[in-house]
């Protein structure tokens, strides 16, 4: 069985504030692919990133940055610097034991006050 | 390329009609996945096909759920009858062929269903 919790609801923060968004996974496997989607006001799902479970290295990707902690079965997104534009839903999602189901987190709610 | 194309964009009807939501993925993905959002129950997975065939249909909620995906271009979940609980975003997502679970998924716009 696999699960991604996001604990945080929703998050509020003023532009320019840097945010860190929380993402905690649960899988027995030891091969397994850790994802971050976005979702706009538009409504679709947009990618982010993936992860394997054999690269711990952390990502830069401009003002996006990710966290990726086996010993706490973490895969944090950091947004430095935020701007209204990052206001979205962004959801934490994992897929485990090589299949392609994938197991989304409830999301966390960022709104970027200007 | 057009991306994953959903049809129709919202759906409105009463309880107990039929309802067909429609996804052409994109050419060259062969694996294609349903999904539902609801403020409840978040994004749950529904289905999904690989090179047309149902691999995993446990996320079906029940016996009035169903989809086909008759070549690699269409799938279709139908809802017969629908039922004011199902309200809600029917997304549709395809993916191509890549090292196994590392599937990144493309979505469509999705369609936003309300039973009445």
């Amino acid at each position: 069985a696999q699960k991604v919790t996001q604990a945080q609801t929703e998050i509020s923060v003023v532009e320019k504030e840097d945010v860190t968004l929380d993402c905690v996974y649960e899988t027995r496997d030891t091969t397994y692919y850790l994802f971050w989607y976005k979702q706009p006001p538009s409504g679709e799902l947009v990618f982010l990133i993936r992860r394997n479970s054999f690269d711990e290295q952390n990502e830069i990707s401009g003002r996006y940055s990710w966290n990726f902690q086996k010993s706490t079965s973490s895969f944090n997104f950091t947004i430095t610097a935020s701007q209204v534009v990052d206001s979205a839903v962004y959801f934490c999602a994992l897929s485990s034991g090589g299949y392609q189901k994938v197991t989304f987190g409830t999301g966390t709610k960022l709104q970027v006050i200007p | 390329d057009a991306g994953v194309i959903q049809s129709p964009r919202h759906e409105v009807t009463e309880m107990g009609q039929e309802v067909t939501l429609r996804c052409k993925p994109i050419s060259g993905h062969d694996y294609l996945f349903w999904y539902r959002q609801t403020m409840m129950r978040g994004l749950e997975l529904l289905i999904y096909f690989n090179n047309n065939v149902p691999i995993d249909d446990s996320g079906m909620p029940e016996d009035r759920f169903s989809a086909k995906m008759p070549n690699a271009s269409f799938s279709t979940l139908k809802i017969q009858p629908s039922e004011p609980r199902d309200s809600a975003v029917y997304f549709c997502a395809s993916s191509f062929p890549g090292l196994p679970g590392a599937n990144v998924l493309t979505f469509g716009a999705g369609s936003r269903l309300t039973v009445l």
